[in-house]
């Protein structure tokens, strides 16, 4: 079992949906999670990060974290077809160096 | 600012090659590190640095040496390439500078990426 999982999808939406994309994980000592966006062909970028348990906003995009559930949301209000991208999640425990990443999204919002 | 740098953007061998992958970042970032990506595994975590001379094994490192001999580079050799390491490949890097809030070591920054081939 990974320890991280996250549907591949394709996800297809219409333009002006709410996504919601997830991630569960089983290493009770992630404390750090974080949302990378990847457009076709170009590398990751970071998007959002929360530390522990809670939401937080930034724009159209939402991250939230249960910790005691191990599961982490993104959630994308007002989708626009430049959202089209493959979304990863990625998590770390406080002391370690690495990154240990989902497989990523891939989203797809038409008009 | 350039961020990271890979170099090149595409590449092909023929089993048994030798190659090496540049990154350069100019940042200042003592952390560095390379990934693979492959189609329903994600980015998997080859080698990574966290400063000039220190080196260490991530998930996936056999057939692959690194060495980090300034700050601004950690290239990725190749010793003798097999088909099975036809993907591509990221270069990534961050603060991991004590001081620093722990929160900002998790700002990886990552290059445009190296397609490679082995045939």
């Amino acid at each position: 079992q990974k320890e991280v999982e996250q549907d591949p999808g394709p996800l297809s939406v219409p333009e002006g949906a709410i996504v919601s994309l997830n991630c569960t994980y089983s290493n009770s000592a992630f404390q750090y999670f974080m949302w990378y966006r990847q457009y076709s062909r170009k590398g990751p970028e970071l998007l959002m990060y929360t530390y522990s348990s809670g939401n937080k906003e930034d724009g159209r995009f939402t991250a939230q974290v249960d910790k005691s559930s191990k599961y982490i949301s993104l959630f994308i209000r007002d989708s626009q077809p430049s959202d089209s991208a493959t979304y990863l999640c990625a998590m770390k425990a406080g002391t370690a160096s690495k990154l240990t990443f989902g497989t990523g999204t891939r989203l797809q919002v038409t008009l | 600012n350039a961020g990271v740098t890979q170099t090149p953007k595409f590449q092909v061998l023929k089993t048994g090659q030798s190659m090496t992958l540049q990154c350069a970042q100019d940042m200042n970032h003592e952390y560095m590190s390379w990934y693979r990506q492959d189609p329903g595994m994600g980015l998997r975590l080859i080698h990574y640095s966290v400063g000039a001379g220190i080196t260490d094994q991530g998930e996936v490192p056999n057939g692959y040496n690194v060495s980090r001999s300034t700050t601004e580079d950690f290239p990725l050799r190749l010793l003798s390439a097999a088909p099975s390491q036809t993907s591509v490949y990221f270069c990534a890097s961050s603060y991991s500078a004590p001081g620093r809030a722990e929160i900002a070591k998790n700002i990886q920054y990552f290059g445009a990426g190296t397609r490679l081939s082995v045939l």
